[in-house]
């Protein structure tokens, strides 16, 4: 069975500094990897996604996550972050075939003025 | 294109009283599902669906059932609600192989 480690569950950054958040996940198959993210008492959005191609994917308001298949790894990054980040960050994995996501336990990210 | 819509946004319950949730698409997906969301555990299959007249047990399925009547439509029942079942439910849908987009959520307390 497949499964998503998100060892951060709170990060708090200053604005305008960079940030990743970490995700590692596990599985016996190939997988697609994905970033939601949840605003204060709304649902969840999507950020990006991994499917195939290049392992750099870009997403929505500024952030990027890069695949590594030999580290089993998904990290997001923004290289600068403002106030309106501050939310709370899944990562998520599906695997071939499937159309489940298996989501991780979320990293808060708190934005510092 | 209202996406996805969850009924009622907020509920309170007695133990051992029942309801049932609404979730509404209208992208055409086939494919729906049920999650709980609790501090520190993400998100957790509940149930899901396939297509109409279709559905399957997720990771906690114990409690709860659901039915998929209508294509657009998937509902979440509680039959006799515990305290244990206090948390935020969302709804998704998705075509296949394509993103799950998610409702606004519905929090919900048992007393």
């Amino acid at each position: 069975a497949q499964s998503v480690t998100q060892l951060d569950s709170q990060v708090p950054v200053f604005e305008e500094a960079p940030v990743e958040l970490r995700c590692n996940y596990s599985s016996s198959v190939s997988v697609y990897l994905f970033w939601y993210v949840q605003y204060p008492n709304q649902g969840l959005q999507l950020l990006l996604k991994y499917l195939s191609g290049s392992t750099l994917v870009k997403g929505i308001n500024g952030f990027e996550a890069e695949f590594n298949k030999s580290q089993t790894s998904f990290h997001l990054r923004k290289p600068s972050v403002h106030i309106s980040d501050t939310a709370e960050y899944f990562c998520a994995v599906r695997l071939f075939g499937n159309e489940k996501l298996t989501f991780g336990t979320g990293t808060r990210l708190t934005i510092i003025p | 294109n209202a996406g996805v819509t969850q009924t009622p946004k907020f509920r309170v319950l007695k133990t051992g009283q029942s309801m049932t949730l609404l979730c509404a698409q209208d992208m055409n997906h086939e494919y729906m599902y049920w999650y709980r969301q609790d501090p520190g555990m993400g998100l957790r299959l509940i149930h899901y669906s396939v297509g109409e007249g279709t559905t399957a047990k997720g990771e906690v399925p114990d409690g709860y059932n659901v039915s998929r009547l209508k294509k657009q439509n998937f509902l979440l029942g509680l039959e006799s609600a515990a305290p244990s079942q206090t948390s935020v439910y969302f709804c998704a849908s998705s075509s296949y192989g394509d993103t799950q987009y998610f409702g606004p959520g519905t929090r919900l307390t048992v007393l």
